[in-house]
């Protein structure tokens, strides 16, 4: 069954303290990872897909990895407005319409 | 644009009483359309997916239904709310190809009371 799972649950950082993400999971044939931001209340924006092993991908003070077993969301710098749930999820090449979701690592970064 | 409208944000219904909840996109057409389910502290819960109008699959045995009556709208239905049912509810889409990222609404807070 396929599984993701993300850690840690929570994460607090001072501002300018950088850290990474990790999300690892069980797929039988990976099609995608995606990364989201969750601010409260709010549904997820998408952030980044990454397809292959050894992919990198940049926007702003985000950087998301991907190997065969995990996918890493480095934040480098980070600012309090980047405070906000970080969700992992997965498409498997036999399942083109279910991604399966991580729990989330809670991100808060203060001043 | 991949806009996704959902409403209401929040809804607070009696135990018994039937829902309907609403989800239409724009954009391209004849997108995946996928209503999912977030519990406190959890992943998301893929509900339902629909490929097509009319066309619904169910992913979890449930007391929950959807529809899907126009290429944009999605609509997410019970006839009797249980207290469980209570959770946040997004409706997403994709562009209705392989390898492409979901785009979701807002989300509806529902609490069955």
């Amino acid at each position: 069954e396929d599984q993701v799972t993300q850690s840690p649950e929570a994460l607090r950082l001072q501002e300018g303290e950088s850290s990474s993400l990790n999300c690892s999971y069980t797929v039988s044939g990976l099609r995608g990872l995606f990364w989201y931001r969750q601010d409260p209340g709010k549904g997820p924006e998408f952030l980044f897909t990454l397809y292959s092993a050894g992919e990198e991908k940049e926007k702003e003070r985000l950087k998301a990895t991907l190997t065969k077993k995990e996918s890493f969301l480095h934040i480098t710098a980070p600012k309090p407005e980047d405070s906000a749930t970080y969700l992992c999820a997965v498409q498997a090449k036999n399942n083109n319409n279910d991604m399966r979701f991580g729990a989330g690592t809670r991100l808060t970064v203060k001043p | 644009s991949q806009t996704i409208h959902q409403w209401p944000a929040t809804l607070v219904q009696p135990v018994g009483s039937p829902l309907s909840l609403e989800c239409t996109v724009e954009g391209t057409s004849n997108p995946n359309l996928y209503w999912y389910r977030q519990a406190a502290g959890r992943g998301l819960q893929l509900l339902f997916y629909s490929v097509g109008i009319g066309q619904i699959s169910s992913e979890v045995p449930q007391n929950l239904s959807a529809s899907r009556p126009q290429d944009r709208q999605f609509i997410l239905s019970s006839k009797k709310l249980l207290l469980s049912d209570s959770g946040f509810y997004l409706c997403a889409r994709d562009r209705g190809r392989y390898n492409t990222e979901a785009f979701f609404g807002q989300g509806t807070r529902l609490t069955v009371v």
